[in-house]
């Protein structure tokens, strides 16, 4: 069975600094994508970033950008320049190419952000 | 971009009774819905899966007599909590895969409904 570990319940980050959250994930399967998802006070989830197993370069979207280590099966998120805005609850996920869309999360990180 | 609606938002109902949550998608065609339930401060824990035409497909510990799922359309889901009890108390929250392609390429986006809160007194 895949599982997903994030392993810093909370994290804080002054204003405009930069933040790393880790997640490491472990799977037989070679072919997958990785997510991040950030799930604010109103607890809509929001997807952040994606990752394609097979693809070699790290994901970027603006200010957040990913560290996806295969061998390692680790896929960290860096947030450059934080903003008040990102203070949420973020978790890293995985789902099986093949599988429409059923994903495994981690318990997930909350991030404070301080002005 | 695709939308998963989700309703109620919040309700609140007292033991013994069946409350129903509605899960729809408004702008693409879902074959296949999950439903997930989070504690506060808590991962998604995913309940089960349901499928359009069949019936759902249940995580191991997830009592399909107690969470009754009926996909009743192509953009129509529904989770039943039957019986409620106090545990029973708690966020769920649907997705939605779009069909293969309409994200394009060969990912398909899984959206998120909003969440219902729910409060079994």
């Amino acid at each position: 069975a895949q599982t997903v570990t994030q392993s810093q319940p909370e994290m804080s980050v002054q204003e405009a600094e930069t933040v790393t959250l880790s997640c490491t994930y472990d799977t037989s399967e070679s072919d997958y994508y990785l997510f991040w998802y950030k799930q604010p006070p109103s607890r809509q989830m929001i997807l952040v970033i994606r990752q394609e197993a097979y693809k070699q370069q790290n994901a970027t979207e603006n200010r957040f950008s990913v560290n996806f280590q295969k061998a390692a099966k680790s896929f960290s998120l860096k947030i450059s320049d934080s903003q008040l805005g990102d203070a949420a609850m973020y978790f890293c996920a995985y789902r099986i190419k093949t599988n429409a869309g059923k994903s495994t999360f981690g318990d997930g990180t909350t991030l404070t952000v301080k002005p | 971009g695709a939308v998963v609606s989700q309703h109620p938002s919040w309700v609140i109902c007292k033991s013994g009774t069946s409350v129903k949550i509605e899960c729809r998608s408004l702008d693409f065609q879902a074959t296949t819905m999950f439903w997930y339930r989070q504690f506060p401060k808590q991962s998604l824990m995913l309940m089960a899966t349901s499928n359009e035409g069949s019936k759902a497909t249940y995580e191991q510990g997830v009592e399909k007599d107690k969470f009754l799922i009926n996909h009743a359309s192509l953009t129509l889901s529904t989770l039943t909590v039957t019986s409620a009890h106090p545990e029973d108390s708690s966020f769920y929250i649907c997705s939605a895969p779009t069909p293969w392609g309409l994200a394009g390429g060969s990912y398909n986006e899984q959206f998120f409904g909003p969440g219902t809160r729910l409060t079994v007194l």
